[in-house]
């Protein structure tokens, strides 16, 4: 079946270091792959996506590439600031299908 | 517009006890999805609806679980005889039609006790 593996947390960083968050997915055929992000209290907010192989998906400074020869989606930003402190999922859904598809959850902290 | 509402945000039960989970979708949106975060793991799909019809339950445990999603009003989860490890955070989310964007609510956090 589908599965998502996102790398362990809890991950810490300093205010303006660079952030990288592993995610590689198990799919058949061509899923389309997602970041959400869950702030403190708050629901799941879409991040970002990709539709297709080499789509990078984009957005307020975080950016992920959708590699299907290594089957990752790995997010990265080059400046963390203290406001990014949030859990983050790696998530897919396959084509045809309504059924998102999370990895655990990595926990971000990032200290002024 | 008003976001995806979830009440009660926390909700307390004792074992044997029902627990009944409310999901106000995104105005104009008449799909609905529930998921469940069981502590230490990502949400897992539960159960996809329809106004007034279940399209995929595949993921719903074969007792005690149901869900509606009435005409009016809204989406009701709801576990009959609660027990321990139905301890979770539950999740919903709606979207305008199908196979588009999910907007998730803020869940409802389930303690069995």
């Amino acid at each position: 079946g589908n599965s998502v593996t996102q790398m362990e947390g809890p991950v810490t960083l300093s205010e303006e270091a660079f952030l990288t968050i592993n995610c590689t997915y198990t799919a058949t055929g061509y899923p389309s792959l997602f970041w959400y992000v869950q702030y403190p209290g708050e629901g799941l907010q879409l991040l970002l996506k990709a539709t297709k192989a080499d789509d990078k998906g984009s957005n307020k400074g975080f950016e992920a590439t959708y590699r299907k020869e290594t089957t990752s989606f790995h997010l990265e930003k080059g400046s963390v600031q203290v406001s990014d402190s949030a859990v983050y999922f790696c998530a897919l859904v396959q084509g045809g299908s309504e059924k998102l598809v999370f990895g655990k959850g990595t926990k971000l902290t990032v200290n002024p | 517009n008003a976001g995806v509402m979830q009440n009660p945000r926390h909700l307390v039960r004792r074992r044997g006890q029902e627990a009944r989970l409310r999901c106000s979708p995104m105005k104009g949106h008449s799909h609905v999805y529930w998921y469940r975060q069981l502590p230490e793991e990502g949400l897992k799909f539960m159960v996809y609806l329809q106004k007034e019809n279940i399209i995929d339950e595949s993921g719903m445990p074969k007792e005690r679980f149901s869900a509606e999603f009435p005409k009016e009003g809204p989406s009701i989860l709801r576990i009959q005889q609660v027990v321990r490890g139905d301890s979770a955070a539950y999740f919903c989310a709606s979207s305008p039609l199908r196979l588009e964007e999910q907007y998730f609510g803020p869940g409802t956090r389930l303690t069995v006790t």
